[in-house]
């Protein structure tokens, strides 16, 4: 079945700094899956963060960016300067038509001022 | 604005009771319906769907069945509970039906067996 291996947390990182969480993935059930990244804030729900549905492209939002590599699967999060705010779990999860979302594990990232 | 209400928050139950949780959406018709479970250190784990009223498909079995008695309403039960049940439980819509389509998640349902 499909699959998302994505950094293994807990990741601490210094406000100011920059931030990657590696994702990759692996679709037996479709060529070009659906990518995303979620996010849940603490005391929220989880929510979208960004989203690419065509190879090569990239997404971007709050001053993240992923983008979709094919050649090797992978669609790893990146931030230039993560704030305090920035402070949350992360989870990758891949889409296809059929069978909704398969999640990573997910990833929980402390920033400290 | 659509909304999401998933109940109870948290429940503690017992080996081999019954167990019925809810989620209900508001303002949006005919959504696209979905339960999750994430075990303890694991990850999220797509359980059920449904399209429309009434009909619903299983994704992984897991001794749990689900049903969509109205529109907005989705409920997860088992007659049984084991230990391995235990976990977080998240109720999901989307607007659109396909593999690119957001999901909206509520705000999750932590259950303990003992």
């Amino acid at each position: 079945g499909d699959s998302v291996t994505q950094t293994e947390g807990p990741v601490t990182v210094s406000e100011s700094e920059s931030l990657i969480i590696n994702c990759t993935y692996s679709a037996t059930s479709i060529a070009y899956p659906n990518l995303f990244w979620y996010v849940r804030y603490p005391g929220e729900g989880l929510q979208l963060l960004l989203k690419v549905i065509t190879a090569g492209q990239k997404g971007s939002s709050r001053g993240f960016e992923a983008t979709y590599n094919k050649e090797t699967t992978s669609f790893h999060l990146q931030k230039a300067s993560v704030q305090e705010s920035d402070s949350a779990v992360y989870y990758c999860a891949l889409g296809n038509y059929a069978q909704g979302l398969t999640f990573g594990l997910g990833t929980r990232v402390s920033v400290f001022p | 604005a659509q909304t999401i209400h998933q109940w109870p928050v948290a429940e503690i139950k017992a080996v081999g009771s019954p167990l019925s949780l809810g989620c209900t959406i508001k303002g949006k018709s005919s959504p696209n319906l979905y339960w999750y479970w994430q075990a303890t250190g694991g990850t999220l784990q797509q359980l059920f769907y449904s399209i429309t009223v009434g009909q619903v498909e299983s994704v992984v079995q897991l001794n749990l069945s689900a049903s969509r008695p109205k529109d907005d309403q989705f409920i997860l039960s088992t007659e049984k509970l084991l230990l391995s049940h235990s976990g977080f439980y998240l109720c999901a819509w989307s607007q659109d039906w396909g593999g690119d389509a957001e999901q909206f998640f509520g705000p999750g349902t932590r259950l303990t067996v003992l």
